[in-house]
């Protein structure tokens, strides 16, 4: 019940493109849900992050949709550049425990 | 700026020999997280301090130790590592507990000859 299901695992997109993550939990204890973005080399950097009191949240090209009847929320980038290229993370919170997901290769492709 | 810093970037060691990794912050956070991560796999929490409570997770093996002196470092310790120690270990902080942004280091790399 602590696993935060991530999908697709790898994905290719061209660049201009969107990019959809799509991640799905099953504890309804959890309370917040960010979204990482880790480089090679380097450690995961927050991206953007929402509470299950809002269904959307927007920054820059970026924006979480999240569903809380269906327990699923997804990460999209709108007008994906090569500088997106990375792997992306949900997690969610509940208490002190951050849980993962299993991470997403994005390849963004000219 | 304000930041997490990890030290080394790489660490290689031998079978069996004790390694210390350490992690310095800026930021005045209250917590300190140590994360195991391994290829293509997401971070693994190992342990976490709230100020200087311990908090260790079920899962994290023994051989694992932590130590936070102060508010500002904190150190892991492999007593002896094995093969299968080898990882990327990253640093985390966040300023309170419960459902606030964690910020990583950008980790250390760690081999086991």
């Amino acid at each position: 019940q602590q696993q935060v299901k991530q999908s697709p695992q790898s994905l290719i997109v061209q660049k201009g493109g969107i990019s959809i993550i799509n991640c799905a939990y099953e504890n309804t204890a959890f309370d917040y849900f960010p979204w990482y973005q880790q480089f090679p080399g380097k450690g995961p950097a927050l991206l953007i992050a929402i509470r299950p009191d809002v269904s959307e949240k927007k920054e820059g090209r970026f924006t979480i949709s999240f569903n809380k009847s269906a327990k699923q929320f997804s990460l999209h980038i709108m007008d994906s550049q090569p500088g997106d290229s990375a792997t992306y993370f949900c997690a969610a919170s509940s208490r002190e425990k951050l849980t993962f997901g299993t991470g997403t290769r994005l390849t963004i492709i000219p | 700026d304000a930041m997490v810093i990890q030290n080394p970037r790489y660490q290689v060691t031998q079978f069996g020999k004790p390694v210390t990794l350490s992690c310095s912050q800026t930021l005045n956070h209250n917590v300190m997280y140590w994360y195991q991560q391994k290829s293509s796999q997401a971070p693994k929490l190992l342990f976490h301090y709230y100020d200087k409570d311990f908090n260790n997770e079920a899962d994290t093996p023994d051989n694992f130790q932590s130590r936070r002196p102060n508010t500002s470092f904190c150190f892991l310790d492999i007593r002896s590592p094995g093969l299968g120690d080898a990882a990327m270990y990253l640093c985390a902080t966040s300023l309170q507990k419960i459902n606030q942004p964690q910020h990583f280091g950008d980790g250390t790399r760690l081999s086991i000859l």
